[in-house]
């Protein structure tokens, strides 16, 4: 059983193309994220949602759009699609801000976008 | 602005040899700080987490330690194996669930 899915696993697509990923937990946790690794490898936040409400809104252009239909799901959806977007996205999620402590991050396998 | 920055940028060492990655950041003021693991095209596997008032944690093979007023952590390695072989990222909770990372550490382990 997969705890936090994604698809697609790869995504290669053309400039200007609108495109989305959806991303799954089984976790019941209220709280996902997404993050961008960039081709340095460089892991950056650019969104979270606890139970369908944004918390983090990173600087991300606003072409870049999350859609949390639920609390098991956050999706990605990204329009006009640039090169510099080629990336690797990561979604997570966590049990979500409990007081002080802080509950570790899942991460899914990745979606692989190569924009061309 | 935090930053976070991990040395070295690669390591590789021969199988059974103890080793520490170390981990540095610039802002004290974090809520936990957290060690993962990424296998070359696979997603991340959260090792340990260290919350901020405490100094270390363990598990197996693995010990992390957390000098916040310093900002440093480590990661020591025992008795390293091939299937240890992965990229480290070391990522500090800024608050709000939000994680900072560094660029990792790629650790090769040679049998």
């Amino acid at each position: 059983d997969t705890a936090v899915s994604q698809t697609p696993k790869y995504l290669v697509t053309q400039m200007g193309n609108d495109k989305s990923i959806k991303c799954e937990q089984n976790l019941g946790h209220d709280t996902m994220y997404w993050y961008k690794q960039d081709s340095k490898k460089f892991l950056k936040i650019m969104f979270s949602y606890n139970n369908k409400e944004l918390i983090i809104n990173e600087t991300v252009p606003n072409r870049f759009s999350p859609k949390s239909p639920d609390k098991a799901h956050l999706n990605l959806h990204i329009n006009s699609l640039e090169l510099g977007d080629s990336a690797v996205y990561f979604c997570a999620s966590s049990h979500g801000t409990r007081g002080p402590l802080e509950e570790t991050q899942y991460f899914g396998p990745g979606t692989r976008l190569l924009v061309l | 602005k935090q930053e976070v920055t991990q040395i070295p940028a690669a390591l590789s060492v021969p199988e059974g040899e103890n080793l520490v990655l170390n981990c540095s950041f610039t802002d004290s003021a974090i809520y936990n700080l957290q060690w993962f693991r990424q296998d070359p095209g696979k997603g991340l596997t959260s090792l340990l987490l260290i919350q901020s008032s405490q100094r270390e944690q363990t598990s197996g093979r693995l010990n992390a330690s957390l000098d916040k007023s310093s900002g440093r952590s480590t990661l020591y390695i025992a008795a390293s194996q091939p299937g240890d072989s992965a990229t480290y990222l070391c990522a500090v909770n800024q608050g709000a669930q939000k994680l900072v990372f560094g660029q990792g550490t790629r650790l090769t382990i040679n049998p």
